[in-house]
């Protein structure tokens, strides 16, 4: 067990829907970053958040929204879903964002669109 | 830009020594990662190396950092069948503050023929 917690594990849904990840970060964590894993595009950044505040962006679509809650659990929500959505997604959080060290990930959320 | 690059596929055979080379972007970058990732599964740090180090040895891992041309190695002694897995090199890169994202490299399918 990492200490990063995902979930659900596995998700399947309908084109056009709306769905929410959810991830706790390791204890002691303040940031929170999202990673998208896809055969066409590999491991992709999305986002980073540290103490409820955004702070990185990646290639994160407009239809894809985060948010860090004052607990320091993140949500990732996709919306308006197509097929190209499908993908692994990972939440990582870290110890020193500052310096980018000690990253840990969880298991991920498998996405399957339909 | 920030693309990291690394080889395909490699093939060994148990017991031999496996190489496995990455060539990033950011000559500013802090930590360089190497993570596992087996197949339906999540990724697994394997090491990690300090930007102002040469090298790292961790029992069958060693790593090797040359900084003027931007190329990290990860070296498995011994390589077993179950070190078959993708390997995925990693930079991070920070922006001042606590704002810090890691690239991931295309990743390298490691396989390890008995």
């Amino acid at each position: 067990d990492s200490g990063v917690t995902q979930t659900p594990k596995h998700l399947i849904t309908a084109t056009g829907q709306r769905v929410t990840l959810r991830c706790s970060p390791r204890s002691g964590d303040l940031s929170v970053y999202w990673y998208q894993q896809s055969l066409d595009q590999g491991l992709q950044f999305l986002i980073q958040y540290y103490n409820g505040e955004e702070r990185a962006k990646g290639n994160i679509l407009e239809r894809f929204s985060a948010q860090q809650f004052p607990d320091l659990h993140s949500e990732l929500n996709l919306s308006s879903l197509e097929l190209g959505d499908s993908a692994l997604y990972f939440c990582a959080s870290s110890v020193d964002p500052g310096t980018g060290f000690g990253y840990t990930f969880g298991s991920g959320t498998r996405l399957t669109v339909v | 830009g920030e693309d990291v690059e690394q080889s395909l596929f490699l093939s060994v055979r148990e017991g031999d020594s496996s190489v496995i080379n990455c060539t990033y972007t950011d000559s500013s970058s802090t930590y360089l990662y190497w993570y596992k990732q087996e197949p339906g599964a999540g990724l697994q740090l394997l090491t990690y190396i300090f930007s102002n180090m040469d090298m790292k040895q961790d029992q069958r891992l060693t790593v090797l950092l040359n900084k003027k041309d931007k190329h990290l190695s990860l070296r498995i002694a011994d390589t077993q069948t179950g070190d078959s897995a993708i390997y995925f090199c990693a930079e991070s890169l920070n922006y001042g503050g606590a704002t810090n994202k890691l690239i991931f490299g295309t990743g390298t399918l490691l396989a390890v023929q008995p």
